[in-house]
């Protein structure tokens, strides 16, 4: 696609239940990322795929944390049994595998924003 | 540990006027930087990638420079319209391709 999709944009869910968020990256794009966005915070990586290799996933907070990149393309990032403290900005971006000096930059979503009541 | 500050935490300046945000990082060994905007509610919007290698890009009424050795990097934005505000992200590609933040500037131009 155009540009990097993620759904839902708006997520309300109820304590302790599991949701789903999906991230769309450009097309042709090997490299994803996951970030967190909280209120009055900075961004927090959480998770990054580059290819075939074994995810990155030394930002994830806990266990209950969890995503999974399927054929190379669509991701998908589980938060089981949500915290109030999970209520955040979900960010995911894409971009085209680099190196050291490469001229690729990041390709942001629109993001899904997630309340955990 | 990389760890990325963003100063002013806020701006406020009338329309018209030149500005500049700034951007310091602690560890010099980046691959890249780069701006982004974000609107209130939206996701982030890319502005201008600085290569290690690279001192400065311009994009419009934008131009980011780049000292990699002192760990500083600046944004600065030529006359000022409405339009500009929001906040201004700064971020450093580190080993990994993981990016890290600043926690943004915050900019308000004034009609």
């Amino acid at each position: 696609g155009a540009g990097v999709s993620q759904s839902p944009s708006n997520k309300v869910t109820e304590k302790g239940k599991d949701v789903e968020l999906r991230c769309d990256p450009i097309s042709g794009h090997t490299a994803l990322y996951w970030y967190r966005q909280s209120l009055g915070q900075g961004l927090e990586f959480l998770i990054y795929f580059q290819g075939n290799s074994a995810p990155d996933k030394s930002g994830l907070p806990s266990d209950r944390f969890s995503a999974e990149r399927t054929g190379g393309s669509v991701s998908t990032l589980t938060i089981q049994r949500t915290q109030q403290e999970d209520s955040a900005v979900y960010l995911c971006a894409s971009s085209l595998f680099r190196s050291a000096d490469s001229n690729y930059g990041y390709t942001f979503g629109s993001g899904t924003r997630l309340t955990v009541v | 540990k990389q760890e990325v500050t963003q100063i002013p935490a806020a701006l406020s300046v009338p329309e018209g006027e030149n500005l500049v945000l700034n951007c310091s990082f602690t560890d010099s060994a980046i691959y890249n930087l780069q701006w982004f905007r974000q609107d209130p509610g939206k996701g982030l919007t890319s502005l201008l990638l600085i290569q290690s290698s690279q001192r400065e890009q311009t994009s419009g009424r934008l131009n980011a420079s780049l000292d990699k050795s002192s760990g500083r990097s600046t944004l600065y934005i030529a006359a000022s319209q409405p339009g500009d505000s929001a906040t201004y992200l700064c971020a450093v590609g580190t080993s990994g391709s993981r990016l890290t933040f600043g926690e943004g500037t915050q900019l308000t131009v004034n009609p």
